[in-house]
């Protein structure tokens, strides 16, 4: 089974833009991975933002964005407020199944 | 709306088995891929497995860890999911979330799950 790595913890300041990465263990993530990103705050059910790589919910903030980067999926949050401190989770599709990446916590401070 | 709403969890013993109900509505549930999610005490969210419409055969992908043991199965004159648990362990204890997982909904959106707990 494929593992899918993701920073464990990132910071940034309000207002300030952030990039978080999804990678895969069997090589560079491509749209064929059709990525997504998730956001989990405390106490609360996951909220998908984005998939396919780069597609928004209707109610994402236009201050994300998903892109491929250097082998990886990405999600950057320009602009970010404190209401975007949360978990974030990426998924990747395999022949087979999903995997979810281990997560990463973004701190607003 | 669409509403999903989870049930059916509760405490078990290793070895046991439990059968989570999601109850779907707001949305034509037959054609659609539904998938569940489990996240463990203080940990990330872990892929179990979905399920494909009729019209993709209705056929059913399991997480390595659950396959063999998990079973998804669908009434789709009731718009109602299921997963059945059985030779339960204590790390299959998690909430356990399900999701409409494709067109046009690609896990959106979430029900408020339901708690499995194994143990002795």
């Amino acid at each position: 089974q494929a593992v899918v790595t993701q920073e464990p913890s990132l910071t940034v300041s309000p207002g300030g833009t952030v990039t978080l990465t999804c990678g895969s263990s069997t090589g560079p993530v491509t749209s064929g991975h059709y990525p997504y990103w998730f956001q989990q705050k405390p106490g609360q059910a996951p909220r998908t933002l984005i998939y396919d790589v780069t597609i928004k919910h209707s109610w994402t903030p236009a201050r994300f964005s998903g892109s491929l980067l250097g082998g990886k999926a990405a999600l950057t949050l320009s602009g970010a407020q404190p209401e975007d401190e949360a978990d974030y989770y990426c998924l990747l599709s395999y022949s087979g199944g999903q995997v979810f990446g281990g997560g990463t916590k973004l701190t607003v401070l | 709306e669409v509403q999903l709403v989870e049930s059916g969890g509760g405490f078990v013993k290793p070895g046991g088995s439990l059968r989570l109900s999601c109850a779907a509505s707001g949305f034509t549930f037959g054609n659609g891929w539904m998938s569940w999610v489990r996240q463990a005490p203080g940990k990330g969210l872990e892929w179990v497995g979905h399920i494909r419409g009729k019209r993709d055969g209705g056929t059913s992908d399991y997480a390595a860890p659950v396959k063999g043991r998990f079973t998804f199965s669908r009434d789709d004159s009731k718009s109602i999911l299921y997963l059945h648990m059985s030779n339960l362990r204590s790390e299959d204890t998690a909430v356990y979330y399900c999701t409409p997982s494709s067109w046009p909904f690609y896990f959106a959106p979430w029900g408020q799950g339901t708690q499995v707990t194994v143990s002795s």
